[in-house]
């Protein structure tokens, strides 16, 4: 596709539950991020990949979380033990470089029981 | 690293009216200062950027202006339309480096037709 695509849209668990979620950026960006916005609030920087550096990991909110991205394309966020407070939209952006826009998905909105 | 504020969090204005956001930055190696509008309930999408050789950039009723030497840059919407109303977010990087993209917390604007 011609965009930076997520997957799954929508998911719903239990918590203590473990999630993944899935990000395929746009062919041939360098850097992908992830980020968490809560209903009403701003962009929470969670973690930063760009080329074959090591990711910044700085975002990460505790050791429940953790990234990967596989052969420079795909990503995955993987939240372990599910807890209420990880409720929000997870949003996933690719760019072509450090200083090219910024090309957003359409987010996953998780919801923790 | 590198450190945005912005301000106000929010912001009402008459229809017609302008609108003025404001953000400072702390990196004076930043060099790339992009804006992102997001639209209720849909992803943020770059609506301006500019970069450190200029100091002004004009795109029909918005204009972003720095000023490298004050670290500060600013979002100009003049004769503001209720499709204006979203949340505004400004931002910094190091192009040719390794920085990530760094956000404000963003500007939630209101135009009251």
């Amino acid at each position: 596709g011609a965009g930076v695509s997520q997957s799954p849209s929508n998911k719903v668990t239990e918590k203590g539950k473990d999630v993944e979620l899935r990000c395929d950026p746009i062919s041939g960006h360098t850097a992908l991020y992830w980020y968490r916005q809560s209903l009403g609030q701003g962009l929470e920087f969670l973690i930063y990949f760009q080329g074959n550096s090591a990711p910044d990991k700085s975002g990460l909110p505790s050791d429940r979380f953790s990234a990967e991205r596989t052969g420079g394309s795909v990503s995955t966020l993987t939240i372990q033990r599910t807890q209420q407070e990880d409720s929000a939209v997870y949003l996933c952006a690719s760019s072509f470089g450090t200083a090219g826009e910024l090309f957003f998905g359409e987010g996953s909105r998780l919801t923790v029981l | 690293g590198e450190n945005v504020e912005q301000h106000p969090s929010t912001l009402s204005v008459q229809e017609g009216d302008s609108a003025v956001i404001k953000c400072t930055y702390s990196d004076s190696a930043s060099n790339y200062f992009p804006w992102y509008k997001q639209e209720l309930g849909k992803r943020p999408q770059l609506i301006i950027d500019i970069r450190s050789n200029v100091g002004e950039k004009k795109d029909q009723r918005i204009a972003v202006t720095l000023n490298k030497t004050a670290k500060h840059f600013s979002l100009h919407i003049t004769e503001t339309q209720p499709e204006d109303s979203a949340v505004y977010f400004c931002a910094a990087s190091d192009s040719g480096g390794y920085q990530k993209v760094t956000f404000g917390i963003g500007t939630k604007l209101q135009v009251i037709p």
